[in-house]
């Protein structure tokens, strides 16, 4: 079974259209976040969310919303899509007081 | 954040040891030092973490200077497999806090 999945593994859209990449994780975890990896291959923190508290990069634009229907579950919304949103998103998951993070093989986004 | 420095680079024979550094001359009396690796086309693995002594598990080894501002990854035996990038990352304490990345160091290991 796998850990973090993710869905789609791909995704082509045109510019201005409203996306959703889906992410699950059957680890039990408290704690999910979602990563951007730009093309130079940089990995960002977009979020961080448990039940309690959603922490949220401040460099990531108000158009990325995170959504979490229950505790397996942290959905990202991209509204209006521009061109630099093209990028690799990566969901991952971890328990408090653990030290690892797990993480989703990823979306490719491409905004054509 | 304390920020951590590694080669860009670095090259191996194959099922020769690896060691990997990491200069992380900040860093602060609660920051836990984290290796992750990312093979091509996949998301990050965690490969091991350490606090202030080293550390050795089923994948690899992480020494720790004494002054804690720098540490080495160390793979004993390195495979095809283990070509990827190495990030070494500071995490405050040891949960529930994001990964900063840095740039990494992209291991190639030829046969």
């Amino acid at each position: 079974d796998t850990a973090v999945s993710q869905t789609p593994k791909y995704l082509v859209t045109q510019m201005g259209n409203d996306k959703s990449i889906k992410c699950e994780q059957n680890l039990g975890h408290d704690t999910m976040y979602w990563y951007k990896q730009d093309s130079k291959k940089f990995l960002k923190i977009m979020f961080s969310y448990n039940n309690k508290e959603l922490i949220i990069n401040e460099t990531v634009p108000n158009r990325f919303s995170p959504k979490s229907p229950d505790k397996a579950h942290l959905n990202l919304h991209i509204n209006s899509l521009e061109l630099g949103d093209s990028a690799v998103y990566f969901c991952a998951s971890s328990q408090r007081g653990s030290n690892e993070q797990y993480f989703g093989p990823g979306t490719r986004l491409t905004v054509t | 954040d304390a920020k951590t420095t590694q080669p860009n680079s670095m090259e191996s024979n194959e099922e020769e040891p690896v060691h990997l550094p990491c200069n992380h001359s900040t860093i602060s009396g609660t920051d836990y030092i984290h290796w992750y690796r990312q093979l091509p086309s996949q998301g990050p693995e965690y490969v091991i973490h350490g606090l202030t002594s080293n550390v050795n598990n089923r994948m690899a080894s992480l020494a720790i200077a004494e002054d804690r501002k720098s540490s080495t990854l160390i793979l004993h035996r390195a495979t095809l497999r283990d070509a990827a990038v190495y990030y070494c990352i500071l995490r405050y304490s040891n949960s529930g806090y994001a990964l900063n990345f840095g740039k990494g160091t992209s291991l190639l290991v030829t046969p």
